[in-house]
């Protein structure tokens, strides 16, 4: 059974890079049939797409956070990562990793981290 | 870009009766890249349907999605006790992947 664990540091300050890590257990990240995505969802809001990665590095970011964001993957770890650089109050939020296709009719997500929160706070 | 509109915000019913919410896409989008999540409070979202109208695996069959073009409809047709939740519209379109902005199903 495929399961997603994220991880990182619970307490950013501001300006300062939040990052955090994606691992995947159950399946291979390598997958030529999926890409890995991270979303986000401040408290009592909404959910808000960051990026998606593919085994090869391949990514798309949202382009309201492309200037701020870099997801990378490490396949023999297999790991997906995220960093989001000069964050603000605005940043804390419950962060999931999750999984959707890479092909056809298969673009929802269908698997999911438990999330993690991150504050960024001084 | 395209922007989903949920509505109602919040629907308050009763166990038993059918829950009817609805999604609208700021131009029309292919029903193949529509899909809905189920959120309960502390718990990451579950994919309930794909597609438009296609269930995903293990999601019970009174759940059910509809539409086309801009406008798209999750219903439940008898609501169970666990039912109560926020449920999410999502679209992927262009290497974006956009969400509405909820509609809370509550206990009336």
């Amino acid at each position: 059974q495929l399961q997603l664990q994220e991880s990182g540091p619970g307490l950013v300050k501001p300006l300062e890079t939040l990052s955090l890590t994606c691992t995947v257990s159950g399946g291979s990240i390598s997958s030529t049939n999926y890409y890995w995505g991270w979303i986000r969802q401040p408290p009592g809001e909404g959910l808000e797409w960051i990026g998606s990665i593919y085994y090869d590095g391949g990514t798309d970011y949202n382009p309201s956070l492309r200037s701020r964001v870099i997801i990378s993957v490490d396949t023999s770890k297999n790991q997906l990562s995220l960093k989001l650089t000069s964050t603000t109050a605005a940043d804390t939020a419950v962060y999931y990793c999750a999984r959707h296709g890479a092909y056809g009719v298969e673009r929802h997500f269908d698997s999911w981290g438990q999330g993690t929160l991150v504050t960024v706070s001084s | 870009d395209i922007v989903l509109t949920q509505s109602p915000g919040t629907l308050s019913l009763s166990p038993g009766e059918r829950a009817t919410l609805s999604c609208r896409a700021s131009q029309s989008v292919s029903s193949t890249y529509l899909a809905w999540y189920q959120q309960k409070p502390g718990q990451a979202p579950r994919l309930l349907v794909y597609g438009a109208s296609r269930r995903a695996a293990g999601i019970p069959d009174r759940f059910s999605g509809s539409g086309s073009g801009t406008d798209f409809t999750l219903s439940i047709s008898r609501l169970e006790p666990e039912d109560f939740a926020v449920y999410y519209c999502q679209h992927y379109g262009r290497s974006l992947w956009t969400f509405g902005q909820g509609t809370k199903v509550e206990i009336k």
